[in-house]
């Protein structure tokens, strides 16, 4: 089946302690992409990636790391997360940015930083 | 500065109407159009890509560019107490280079 594998689907960590959330596609997409959603803030970006080792960041990268060594996996970093980053996550990718082709989302991760 | 705007509801329609959402953008170069649905606590689902002028349709579903206006709309017909969710409009940017999303419009059905 195609997807877009997140994992973990909750956690909650203390301020300061070192975490990454995965993300995995089955797809061949070369197009990954790290979102946040807030209660009324929306969907905001975070990093993304237009293929391997091409990374670039989006509004809100403050906080967060990313490496894509791997077409399949972009993972997400906090190196010292915060009480500010308790957020839900979405990884989401796309075939390409050219064309008509959107997003395929993850299920998502509830971080709770307390 | 690229944007994209929704009202953000609560657009509330009895069960069997037609929900009409709507969204705007200011660049006017953007090419291509998507409609995602999103179920509370859920990851956002793609409805429908749109990347002409005129009318597009699947199943209950049609969307609607004008890029003279810029304006990009969904319409559910027989709209149905499942289809209560919040609607995300979204576009690619003019330069291929990412894509831009609206706030989303919550839409409720009511039976």
């Amino acid at each position: 089946e195609a997807q877009v594998t997140q994992n973990p689907r909750y956690l909650i960590t203390v301020t300061g302690k070192k975490l990454t959330v995965t993300c995995s596609q089955n797809m061949n997409h070369e197009y990954m992409s790290w979102y946040r959603q807030d209660p009324g803030l929306g969907l905001r970006q975070i990093y993304y990636s237009m293929n391997v080792e091409v990374t670039d960041k989006g509004d809100v990268p403050e906080g967060y790391k990313v490496s894509r060594k791997e077409k399949r996996n972009f993972p997400l970093i906090l190196e010292s997360p915060s009480p500010n980053q308790t957020s839900l996550y979405f990884c989401a990718s796309s075939l390409s940015l050219g064309g008509g082709t959107g997003y395929t989302f993850g299920s998502g991760t509830r971080l709770t930083v307390v | 500065q690229k944007e994209v705007e929704q009202n953000s509801g609560p657009l509330s329609v009895p069960e069997g109407a037609i929900a009409s959402l709507n969204c705007t953008y200011s660049d006017r170069g953007s090419q291509s159009f998507f409609w995602y649905r999103q179920y509370s606590g859920k990851s956002p689902e793609l409805i429908m890509s749109i990347y002409s002028n005129g009318d597009k349709e699947d199943g209950r579903f049609t969307a609607q560019l004008n890029k003279a206006s810029q304006y990009v709309s969904l319409l559910i017909r027989d709209s149905q107490p499942s289809d209560s969710a919040t609607y995300l409009c979204a576009l690619k940017d003019n330069y291929g280079q990412n894509f831009v999303f609206g706030p989303g419009t919550r839409l409720s059905v009511l039976p």
